[in-house]
């Protein structure tokens, strides 16, 4: 079974410009979030969405938004870069169980974006 | 809000010691509570979970036991190995929620 599918693995952009990352989840899993990790603050939880809506949020700026699509494939968007966006984006796809909120999560290899 | 405490790194060991990384966490209610491993150019891979007080995660030789009079879950090894070398994260999903909640990170080295 294929893992989580994240690209491009790496990206260098420029301040100012936008950038989309793409994250295919396992299949059948039908949630998927968003984490950033920096040196500096660690993990930190951006965003899940599950059924093309978004269901929770991290304390992000608004220049971060995501989307899911109907075969829970999701992309997350930065816009007007900043330097300090400069990260390891990491996805996760977990089953999404009625009525449970323990299901392990699975993480693909990240997206390295490099703002210069 | 929520949060988890790890111990500092980097922890270096040599080949079959014995390893404990410290790990406490805050939150409201009951969390479900992880260990994570991130191997170097890799994302995170889930080592073990404990879901309610007392249950103990366990796996590849690893343990961790959900305290919830200390609010802490420890993760230990009897013998490292080399293959071990990694940064270990503890993370926390506080009850009715999918967002982890993360510590800063243990860098364990092993040398053999």
């Amino acid at each position: 079974k294929a893992g989580v599918t994240q690209t491009p693995r790496y990206l260098i952009k420029t301040r100012g410009q936008q950038v989309t990352l793409s994250c295919s989840p396992i299949s059948g899993h039908r949630s998927v979030s968003w984490y950033q990790q920096t040196p500096g603050q660690g993990l930190q939880f951006l965003f899940e969405y599950f059924s093309e809506t978004q269901r929770n949020k991290g304390n992000f700026p608004g220049r971060f938004s995501g989307r899911q699509f109907s075969n829970s494939r999701s992309e997350m968007n930065v816009s007007t870069l900043e330097l300090g966006d400069s990260a390891l984006y990491l996805c996760a796809s977990s089953l999404k169980i009625t009525g449970s909120s323990v299901t392990e999560a699975f993480f693909g290899q990240g997206t390295r974006l490099t703002v210069v | 809000g929520d949060s988890v405490t790890q111990m500092e790194g980097p922890v270096t060991l040599s080949e079959e010691a014995f390893l404990t990384i410290n790990c406490t966490y805050t939150a409201t209610g009951y969390p479900s509570l992880f260990w994570y491993v991130q191997y170097p150019g890799e994302g995170l891979q889930l080592l073990l979970k404990a879901t309610k007080a007392d249950d103990k995660g366990s796996n590849k030789g690893f343990e961790a036991t959900y305290r919830k009079e200390t609010t802490s879950f420890h993760l230990e090894k009897g013998s490292v190995q080399v293959s071990d070398s990694a940064v270990y994260f503890c993370a926390l999903s506080a009850a009715g929620r999918r967002a982890l909640t993360f510590g800063s990170g243990t860098r364990l080295q092993v040398q053999p």
